[in-house]
């Protein structure tokens, strides 16, 4: 256990539907994050969130939505998702905020299938 | 376009020998590389960090950055069956507040 739970760990959810995947961090940590890791490709970042604030946004469709409310949860707002939106989705904190040299732990992600 | 290339491998080696897992970058100004493990259905778990040119040890593992030719390896001494997994090279490429490119991982296989 790294301190980082995600909830749920497996979702199965149809194109029009609304749902959230949640994070909490038990480390005291100042930064979160958001990946995607789909089948054959590259881990990809979604989301950095230093001390509650957004400070990066690779691109990523606005039928995701972030939330950081406070430094210790994190949220991902699902919206109206496509079908190769299906992935594991890691949601990882880091102690210092500060993206360039921190060490980030992975919680074990939520299983999001689309149909 | 920011890169990180590993060989998907998979790597096999017999159990007590020396794997060594190879990764370039295309971002000449990154400044941190790690490698993260990742066991099958699991998340990824950090195995090593480096920021400045050399080795670096940590028990049987030990990492490798070349700057110059934008070369960070991984060597693992005395290979365990448990070893077995996904290994992912990441380095942080910079950008407004950092940017993590992962590699594709290199899958090794340790055989008994």
């Amino acid at each position: 256990e790294t301190g980082v739970t995600q909830t749920p760990r497996h979702l199965v959810m149809g194109m029009t539907n609304k749902k959230s995947l949640k994070c909490e961090q038990h480390l005291g940590h100042n930064a979160m994050y958001w990946y995607k890791q789909s089948a054959k490709k590259p881990l990809e970042l979604m989301f950095v969130y230093s001390l509650e604030e957004r400070v990066e946004n690779n691109s990523v469709p606005s039928r995701f939505s972030p939330e950081c409310p406070n430094s210790s949860h994190l949220f991902l707002h699902l919206h109206t998702l496509q079908p190769e939106d299906s992935a594991l989705y890691l949601c990882a904190s880091s102690p210092r905020g500060e993206v360039l040299t921190d060490t980030q732990y992975f919680g074990p992600g939520t299983r999001l299938t689309v149909l | 376009q920011k890169e990180v290339e590993q060989n998907s491998g998979p790597l096999s080696v017999p159990e007590g020998a020396i794997a060594s897992l190879n990764c370039t970058y295309s971002d000449r100004g990154s400044q941190s590389f790690f490698w993260y493990r990742q066991y099958s259905g699991k998340s990824p778990e950090l195995i090593m960090s480096i920021y400045s040119n050399g080795d670096k040890e940590d028990g049987r593992f030990t990492a490798q950055l070349n700057k110059a030719s934008q070369y960070v390896s991984l060597l693992i001494r005395d290979s365990q069956p448990s070893d077995s997994a996904t290994y992912l090279c990441a380095v942080n490429m910079g950008g407004s507040q950092g940017n993590l490119i992962f590699g594709k991982g290199t899958k090794l296989s340790v055989k008994p």
